[in-house]
């Protein structure tokens, strides 16, 4: 089986601008989770999907938001870049709900640098 | 994140020697995970306990929960340069009626050839 993918690797933008992430779940995976790991605060959490819905939020501003696909593949988009936004943004799949004693699997990150 | 606190920040060991990382929660956890990273790269699953006195192993590794302690161990025996990289523990606690992974601040383990 393919592991979680994710577009692009490594971005660069500049404050004020937008972005949008991509990730690709295990195949017959429907929960997708993201996160931002910066070397300050460690990994944290921002949102969970699964089918469709937003089941779960992290302690982000409204800048960052999300949306799942019916084929399960989930986009984030961060509105309005701050420096302060650049991090590795990972993504992560699960059978089942995360937290509910399911197997979460990463993908490789996208690397976002705000300048 | 203040809820799992893992322990030590950094090990340097010598190669073949065994090493242990604790992780201990402050609040009720739903299941433990460890995970391992590259720097720089995304996190790969090692193992998921879910009840007390779980004890899993995967080849020199093996971890253990103490549900009572509410505290998680991470063994490795016989270390090599391969084992080199962060280690992280994630619990599963309630957030609302979700749940949602919170993570420890992990743990950078280097092994000297």
């Amino acid at each position: 089986k393919a592991g979680v993918t994710q577009t692009p690797r490594y971005l660069i933008k500049t404050r004020g601008q937008q972005v949008t992430l991509s990730c690709s779940p295990i195949s017959g995976h429907r929960s997708v989770s993201w996160y931002q790991q910066t070397p300050g605060q460690g990994l944290q959490f921002l949102f969970e999907y699964f089918s469709e819905t937003q089941r779960n939020k992290g302690n982000f501003p409204g800048r960052f938001s999300g949306r799942q696909f019916s084929n399960s593949r989930s986009e984030m988009n961060v509105s309005t870049l701050e420096l302060g936004d650049s991090a590795l943004y990972l993504c992560a799949s699960s059978w089942g709900l995360a937290g509910f004693y399911n197997e979460q699997f990463f993908g490789p990150g996208t690397r976002l640098t705000v300048l | 994140s203040q809820e799992l606190e893992q322990s030590p920040q950094s090990l340097i060991v010598q190669e073949g020697k065994n090493l242990t990382i604790n992780c201990t929660s402050s609040k009720t956890l739903y299941g433990l995970y460890w995970y391992k990273q590259k720097y720089g790269e995304g996190l790969i699953f090692l193992m998921m306990l879910q009840k007390g006195g779980e004890e899993k192993s995967h080849e020199k590794i093996t971890a253990k929960l103490d549900e009572k302690k509410q505290q998680s161990s991470l063994h490795i025996t016989a270390s090599q340069p391969s084992h080199a990289g962060i280690y992280l523990c994630g619990a599963g606690f309630s957030s609302g009626s979700a749940r949602q992974l919170t993570f420890g601040s992990g743990t950078q383990l280097t092994v000297l050839p």
